[in-house]
C-alpha cells in the first residue's frame, strides 16, 4: 500500500460548483497536512496547512483532516476557472532531528469550465 | 515570482552532455531540497540539505550530483543522463523541523535526447 493515495483525475466541473479533493494515507504518525496548488509550468504553491485533526477555512477553501479514518479533504466553494490547476496533498510526521520529509500524493488535475 | 528562483527554466541535453541546474532562495531558510516530478507520479524527493549538509540522498543515481555551497544556493550537476531522466526538476526550501512547510521554485523542464 502506498503511503499516500490521491486520485489523479482529471476532474472537470462547471464554474460555481463545489469541488471535493481527497487523499488517504497509511502512516498514522502523520500530523502535518498540506495542500499545494500547481498551475501549468509552475512549481507547487502552498494553499492550506493543517495540524492534526479538524477543519481549517480560508476564503473559498476548506481543509479537513480525519485522522481516525486517515483521510484528508480540500473543498473549494464557488469554483472559478482560475482554480484550474493540479492539487497535491502532502503530509509529514514529527521526527527528531533533521528536516522531516514531506510525502506527496500524485496530484489531482482540476478543470473548472466557464 | 516566488522567493525560490530556478535556472534555467528549460534544458535540452544529449546523453553525453554535462549541465548544471541552479536554485537560489531569498527566504532565509536553512533547508533546501531537490525533487523530480514525472507525469502521473508523486513528487520524488532526491536530496535534502540542512545548513549546507546533505541529510538525505534518496537512492539517486550518481549521474545526479548535488552541491550546496551555502544555505541560499543549491546546484544539481548532471552528466551522462538517460532519456528516462527527462522530467521537471523542482527545488524547494524551508525552515525545516516537524512542520516543514516547503516553498518551491518554478522548476527546470529537462529533456534528455
Amino acid at each position: 500500500q502506498k503511503e499516500v493515495e490521491q486520485d489523479p483525475g482529471p476532474l472537470s466541473v462547471p464554474e460555481g460548483a463545489i469541488v471535493s479533493l481527497n487523499c488517504t494515507y497509511s502512516n498514522s504518525a502523520f500530523q502535518y497536512f498540506m495542500w499545494y496548488r500547481q498551475y501549468s509550468r509552475k512549481g507547487p504553491e502552498l494553499l492550506m496547512y493543517t495540524y492534526s485533526s479538524g477543519n481549517k477555512e480560508d476564503g473559498r477553501f476548506t481543509a479537513q483532516v480525519d485522522k481516525s479514518s486517515k483521510y484528508i479533504s480540500l473543498f473549494i466553494r464557488d469554483s472559478q476557472p482560475s482554480d484550474s490547476a493540479t492539487y497535491l496533498c502532502a503530509m509529514s510526521a514529527e521526527q527528531t532531528g533533521g528536516s522531516e520529509k514531506l510525502v506527496f500524493g500524485k496530484g489531482t488535475k482540476l478543470t473548472v469550465n466557464p | 515570482e516566488t522567493g525560490v528562483t530556478q535556472t534555467p527554466r528549460h534544458l535540452v541535453m544529449g546523453m553525453t552532455n554535462k549541465k548544471s541546474l541552479k536554485c537560489e532562495q531569498h527566504l532565509g531558510h536553512n533547508a533546501m531540497y531537490w525533487y523530480k516530478q514525472s507525469a502521473k507520479k508523486p513528487l520524488e524527493l532526491m536530496f535534502v540539505y540542512n545548513f549546507k549538509e546533505q541529510t538525505e540522498n534518496n537512492s539517486v543515481p550518481s549521474r545526479f550530483s548535488p552541491e550546496c555551497p551555502n544555505s541560499s544556493h543549491l546546484f544539481l550537476h548532471l552528466h551522462t543522463l538517460q532519456p528516462e531522466d527527462s522530467a521537471l526538476y523542482l527545488c524547494a526550501s524551508s525552515f525545516g523541523g516537524a512542520k516543514n512547510i516547503q516553498y518551491f521554485g518554478a522548476g527546470t523542464r529537462l529533456s534528455v535526447l
